[in-house]
C-alpha cells in the first residue's frame, strides 16, 4: 500500500492564482481532511470528510473549496491564492473520526 | 467551538531525564486522545493514544494519562534519548457528531546530550 500520497511537494503561486492539491489514499479509509501547519500554530482544520459525497468545514475553511466524489480522493482547491496561505499542508485518513490518522508527506505552498 | 491547548511550546530535557507534555480540551463529548511525533521534515505519526474509558496507557518508555473529569490529558516520557528530539502534538476527537479532529499547538522537545 502506497498509503496517503499528496501531490505535489512543492509549489509556488502568484497572488490570486488557484490551485488544486491531489490527495489519494489506498486504505478504503472513510475519514480524510485537510490540515495546514504554520510556526507556533500547530496542525490546523481546514476540511474533513465522513465519507463520499460528504464534506464539513473546520476550523479555518475560508479561501479553500473541497469535494470527496470517491472515498479514495479529496483534493484542496486555493480559489484565489493569498501570501497568508502561505504554509504547509497536510492531507490525513483514517478508518474514522476517532481512530490513528495516517498523514501524506505534506505539500510546502508559497504565496508571492 | 472545540479548543486543545498544549503547554509547553518548547521544552529542553537533559539526556536520560524524563519529560511531561500537557493538553486540556474543551469539549465534552471527546472521548479519543492521540498523540503524534513529527521529525523535522517528516510528517506526524502517531506514537500513542487513549481512549476515555482508560484513565493510563504505557508503551515501553512512553505514557499518557487522562483526566476526564478535569478534561486534561498528559504525555509522559521517561529515560528521553536524543532520537527523542522532535515536534510532539496532542489531539482530541469525539466518538460520534462532528468527528472534528483537532490538534493542539505542538511541543518543541529537545534533549540535550
Amino acid at each position: 500500500n502506497a498509503g496517503v500520497t499528496q501531490t505535489p511537494k512543492f509549489q509556488v503561486l502568484k497572488t490570486g492564482q488557484s490551485m488544486t492539491l491531489q490527495c489519494a489514499q489506498d486504505m478504503n479509509h472513510e475519514y480524510m481532511s485537510w490540515y495546514r501547519q504554520d510556526p507556533g500554530m500547530g496542525l490546523r482544520l481546514i476540511h474533513y470528510s465522513v465519507g463520499a459525497g460528504i464534506t464539513d468545514q473546520g476550523e479555518v475553511p475560508n479561501g479553500y473549496n473541497v469535494s470527496r466524489s470517491t472515498t479514495e480522493d479529496f483534493p484542496l482547491r486555493l480559489l484565489s491564492a493569498a501570501p497568508s496561505q502561505t504554509s504547509v499542508y497536510f492531507c490525513a485518513s483514517s478508518p474514522s473520526g476517532n481512530t490513528e490518522a495516517f498523514f501524506g508527506q505534506g505539500t510546502r505552498l508559497t504565496v508571492v | 467551538g472545540e479548543n486543545v491547548e498544549q503547554h509547553p511550546s518548547t521544552l529542553s530535557v537533559q539526556e536520560g531525564d524524563s519529560a511531561v507534555i500537557k493538553c486540556t480540551y474543551s469539549d465534552s463529548a471527546s472521548n479519543y486522545f492521540p498523540w503524534y511525533k513529527q521529525e523535522l521534515g517528516k510528517r506526524p505519526q502517531l506514537i500513542i493514544d487513549i481512549r476515555s474509558n482508560v484513565g493510563e496507557k504505557k508503551d515501553q518508555r512512553i505514557a499518557v494519562t487522562l483526566n476526564k473529569t478535569a478534561k486534561h490529558f498528559s504525555l509522559h516520557i521517561t529515560e528521553t534519548q536524543p532520537e527523542d528530539s522532535a515536534v510532539y502534538f496532542c489531539a482530541a476527537s469525539p466518538t460520534s457528531g462532528t468527528y472534528k479532529y483537532i490538534f493542539g499547538t505542538g511541543t518543541r522537545l529537545k534533549v540535550l546530550a
